[in-house]
């Protein structure tokens, strides 16, 4: 266990509907990282969050958002949904002190089906 | 653009071989390599090899970082079944913030 919670486990939705995966990350660590990793793509990075702001973007569609409130959780949203968003989402937390591979430890992740 | 290469992609060994696994890198502003183990779901930290530390063991696992040719490799020795999973490298790099970048992975089947 990393620590790292997401919600829900599953989720199954229909194209063009709009989802909200949510993330709390590891006590004290202030990043959190959303991923996603399709059978065809591997593991891609969406974006980061450091203590609420926006820190890197990576390849996030225009159709998803993130945000981190102020309790350091954060929520990832897609809409339209596609077929092709099907995927398992994971979000990771590191206490990103500005050392250098300051390690991610990675949530069980959500995996989204779009029917 | 960043780049992580894993190779293999695939791999199937029988119980008491040694494997070895390759990754190599182009990255702008290297920061570190980190090596995660993934069975069922989410990805479980191994090895992390910085410009400081270049060479990492615990147990049958060791890890060495190749600066020069921007590569490492994760060793595994006397497999189990129970080192059956996928394989990630990825790179930690440094551009206005830092992103961590993926391989695609090596599968290893470890067959009894």
């Amino acid at each position: 266990d990393s620590g790292v919670t997401q919600t829900p486990k599953h989720l199954i939705t229909a194209t063009g509907q709009r989802v909200t995966l949510r993330c709390s990350p590891r006590s004290g660590d202030l990043s959190v990282y959303w991923y996603q990793q399709s059978l065809d793509q591997g593991l891609q990075f969406l974006i980061q969050y450091y203590n609420g702001e926006e820190r890197a973007k990576g390849n996030i569609l225009e159709r998803f958002s993130a945000q981190q409130f102020p309790d350091l959780h954060s929520e990832l949203n897609l809409s339209s949904l596609e077929l092709g968003d099907s995927a398992l989402y994971f979000c990771a937390s590191s206490q990103n002190t500005g050392l250098p591979g300051d390690t991610q430890y990675f949530g069980p992740g959500t995996r989204l089906t779009v029917l | 653009e960043d780049k992580v290469v894993q190779s293999p992609l695939s791999l199937v060994v029988h119980e008491g071989d040694t494997v070895t696994l390759n990754c190599s890198y182009e990255v702008t502003n290297f920061r570190s390599l980190l090596w995660y183990k993934q069975e069922k779901k989410a990805p479980t930290f191994l090895f992390m090899l910085t410009s400081s530390g270049i060479e990492k063991k615990s147990g049958r696992l060791s890890s060495i970082l190749d600066k020069k040719e921007l590569s490492s490799i994760l060793n595994i020795t006397a497999t189990q079944t129970g080192d059956s999973a996928i394989y990630l490298c990825a790179v930690l790099a440094q551009g206005g913030s830092e992103k961590l970048v993926f391989g695609k992975g090596t599968k290893l089947t470890v067959n009894p």
